[in-house]
């Protein structure tokens, strides 16, 4: 079960746009859209910030959004904000293993 | 108000066991499968385990199966993880965490809620 792969780390200023990567297989990413992801504050625990690829939890800023293809989702943040300093971490459900599979994470700096 | 609140983390000498806990509280429990997920100091989170709504079906990571034992009692609306034959490499901290989606393996999506977690540190 190897991990998915983001970037280790990514870096914005504010009012900017960036994406943040997380490539799987096709039997895991590619293979449903049960992707998730979750932001996590020093300290903290995660939260959900997309789940099922572009759906967002009521609460969540429209400044995030989700996309996938292929076999690589993405994680996009608009207008960035000093509030989005954080690591950020995806996942893939596969159904077909029963099993969750997180991403390395990745940490967002807000120049 | 959804709450799920761990318990159970401590130090322990390697080879030694524990049993982590997450009461939960302000919905069905019995509606929703559940996992336990870890993060090492300074790394990343891994999942560890699930466990359908009734306790019927369970999954493991590869790196902890044979090992770990998730569990729940629906009358107490808690979440269990025992953890045998500890390694160092199990140091981190343990959350639980909810699936919106029900109570069924072959239907889960994500996580929509989480505990605070709870620190097992294995080390003699």
């Amino acid at each position: 079960q190897s991990g998915l792969t983001q970037p280790a780390s990514l870096s914005g200023s504010p009012g900017q746009s960036i994406s943040i990567s997380c490539t799987g297989t096709s039997s895991d990413v590619g293979s449903y859209n049960l992707v998730s992801w979750y932001q996590q504050r020093p300290g903290k625990a995660p939260q959900l910030m997309i789940y099922e690829v572009s759906e967002r939890p009521s609460g969540i800023s429209n400044r995030f959004s989700g996309s996938k293809s292929g076999n690589t989702a993405s994680l996009t943040i608009s207008g960035l904000q000093a509030e989005d300093e954080a690591d950020y971490y995806c996942c893939s459900y596969t159904r077909s293993t029963k099993t969750f599979l997180f991403g390395g994470g990745t940490k967002l700096t807000v120049l | 108000e959804v709450q799920l609140v761990e318990s159970g983390g401590g130090l322990v000498q390697p080879g030694g066991s524990l049993r982590l806990s997450c009461a939960a509280s302000g919905f069905a429990f019995n509606n929703y499968a559940f996992s336990w997920v870890r993060q090492a100091p300074g790394k990343g989170l891994e999942w560890v385990s699930v466990i359908s709504g009734s306790g019927g079906s369970t999954n493991y990571a590869d790196s902890v199966k044979g090992r770990f034992t998730i569990s729940r009692d629906n009358s107490k609306n808690t979440l269990y993880l025992h953890i045998n034959s500890l390694r160092p490499e199990d140091t981190a901290v343990y959350y639980c965490a909810r699936d919106p989606r029900g109570r069924f393996l072959e239907l889960l999506s994500n996580f929509d809620y989480w505990g605070q977690g709870t620190l097992v540190a294995v080390s003699s």
